[in-house]
């Protein structure tokens, strides 16, 4: 069956730390993987995406992800984080069918 | 602005009571979808529907109905027979069924089953 999972459930980080967020996906086929962000009160908004092409993914907010196929990865970095990137991070991933699978959501809390 | 509109935010329902939440959306898209999220168990496909008047269950549809009678409009039934209702519901829409469209969310309904 097709999954995708997220390592972590929970990180705290100071500002300015370095941020990468797992995730792995477990089907074959056509992949498209997504990055969602749920700010506190806020609706689903999608980071970035991956379909094909350059595996290093630049998405909104100084946020990346990179496609690593040999390890069905596709994480979360961002270099330097902001008490504003305080949120919810889903990671998704969809085949042929067009529908979205997510992964059980990383909850980020950085300390000021 | 286009989007897509859930409502109520906030809603209520006693035991035994089938409730419908509402999803409209004006992006012209083709395809809708509802989820629910619990927490750590991120976003659970409950249905989708690619075209209007047609519809599929998805991972967890059991207690759920859905209707799809016109583009804009993708309302959920939770049933009587829904065993944990009590869940936060997103409603999203895409373009198409192509996989490599991402999704446009509503701001959700969180259902309390009282």
């Amino acid at each position: 069956a097709q999954s995708v999972s997220q390592h972590n459930h929970h990180v705290i980080l100071s500002e300015a730390a370095s941020l990468e967020l797992g995730c792995n996906y477990s089907y074959g086929g056509t992949v498209n993987l997504f990055w969602y962000v749920q700010y506190p009160g806020q609706h689903l908004q999608l980071l970035l995406k991956y379909f094909s092409g350059d595996p290093l993914v630049k998405g909104i907010k100084g946020f990346e992800a990179e496609f690593i196929k040999s390890k069905f990865s596709f994480n979360l970095r961002k270099p330097s984080v902001q008490w504003s990137d305080t949120a919810e991070y889903f990671c998704a991933g969809s085949s042929n069918t067009g529908k979205l699978i997510f992964g059980q959501g990383t909850t980020l809390q950085v300390k000021p | 602005d286009g989007g897509i509109t859930q409502s109520p935010k906030y809603l209520f329902r006693k035991e035994g009571q089938n409730v419908t939440l509402s999803c409209e959306q004006n992006l012209n898209h083709d395809a809708m979808y509802w989820y629910r999220q619990d927490p750590g168990q991120g976003l659970r496909l409950i249905y989708y529907s690619q075209i209007v008047n047609d519809f599929q269950k998805g991972d967890i549809a059991e207690g759920y109905s859905v209707s799809r009678e016109k583009k804009e409009s993708f309302p959920l039934t939770v049933t009587s027979a829904q065993k944990n209702p009590t869940a936060f519901y997103l409603c999203a829409s895409s373009p198409g069924a192509q996989p490599n469209y991402g999704y446009t969310f509503g701001s959700g309904t969180r259902l309390t089953v009282v």
